[in-house]
C-alpha cells in the first residue's frame, strides 16, 4: 500500500529549540517524489522542498533541512533554531504511479507550535 | 508569483441550497484542484481538471461536481449542500502534474452548512 505517516500529531518547542517533523513512506514504486508543504494559521498551503527518489543528497535552506533516506523511507524535516513565525501545520506528501496516471497521497500533518 | 484566489474566505449556506466555489489562478496553469481538509483526515482530493472542460474524480467526488469553461477558473459546486460538506475546501493548481511542478494553494474557502 501506498503511504505516508506523519507520527507526531503536534508538537510544541520553545523559540531557539531545533525540531525535526518525522515523514515515513511507503510505495512499491522505485521512481516518486516527495514534498513538505507548510500551512500556516492563514490557510495558504506553501511549498517547501520536492526530492525525487534518485536523489538522497541532504538539502538545507536557510534554519530548514531534510534529511532523505530511502533505507528507512524517511523524509525528516529539520527547523533549527526555530521561531515564532515557524508555527504551522506541516504537510509530507508522495507522488507515485498510480496506473496510467500520478497520484498524490497527503500525511496527515503536524501542527507545530513554538512559544516565545 | 503564482496566485490562486478563492472568491470567499468564509461562507455560510443552509442544508439543500446550492453552493458555488470559485477558484481563480493567473499562471496560465494547466492542472486544477480541489480538495477539502477536515481534522483528523488531512486533505483529501474532490475533483482536478487537467485542460479546459476535463475533468477527473477525486477520492470523495460524491455531492460535488465541478465546471472548468476556461484555463485560470475551476469552479466547485455543491449541488444541495449537507451538513457533513461543513469544512475547509482548498483549490490549488501546477505547471505539470507529473511531480516536477509543485502545487499552489488559494488561502482556502471555510463553509459552513446549517
Amino acid at each position: 500500500a501506498q503511504k505516508v505517516t506523519q507520527a507526531q500529531t503536534e508538537i510544541s518547542v520553545v523559540e531557539k529549540e531545533d525540531v525535526t517533523l518525522d515523514c515515513v513512506y511507503e510505495t512499491r514504486d522505485t521512481t516518486y517524489y516527495l514534498f513538505w508543504y507548510k500551512q500556516p494559521p492563514s490557510g495558504e498551503l506553501v511549498f517547501l522542498i520536492r526530492r525525487n527518489s534518485f536523489d538522497e543528497q541532504n538539502e538545507i535552506s536557510g534554519r530548514y533541512s531534510w534529511n532523505f533516506q530511502k533505507s528507512t523511507s524517511s523524509f525528516n524535516f529539520t527547523i533549527t533554531a526555530s521561531q515564532v513565525v515557524d508555527s504551522a501545520v506541516y504537510f509530507c506528501a508522495l507522488i507515485f504511479n498510480a496506473g496510467n496516471n500520478r497520484k498524490l497521497i497527503w500525511g496527515l500533518g503536524t501542527s507545530l507550535a513554538v512559544n516565545p | 508569483d503564482v496566485k490562486v484566489t478563492q472568491s470567499s474566505r468564509y461562507l455560510v449556506k443552509r442544508t439543500g441550497e446550492k453552493v458555488f466555489l470559485e477558484c481563480v489562478q493567473d499562471m496560465d496553469h494547466e492542472n486544477m484542484f480541489w480538495y477539502r481538509q477536515d481534522p483528523g483526515l488531512g486533505l483529501r482530493l474532490i475533483y482536478f481538471s487537467y485542460d479546459v472542460k476535463m475533468k477527473e474524480k477525486g477520492d470523495i467526488p460524491e455531492g460535488y461536481s465541478v465546471s472548468r469553461e476556461k484555463k485560470e477558473r475551476f469552479s466547485l459546486i455543491l449541488e444541495s449542500a449537507s451538513t457533513n460538506q461543513t469544512s475547509m475546501y482548498l483549490c490549488a493548481s501546477s505547471l505539470f502534474w507529473t511531480g516536477l511542478s509543485p502545487l499552489h494553494f488559494g488561502n482556502g474557502t471555510r463553509l459552513t452548512v446549517t
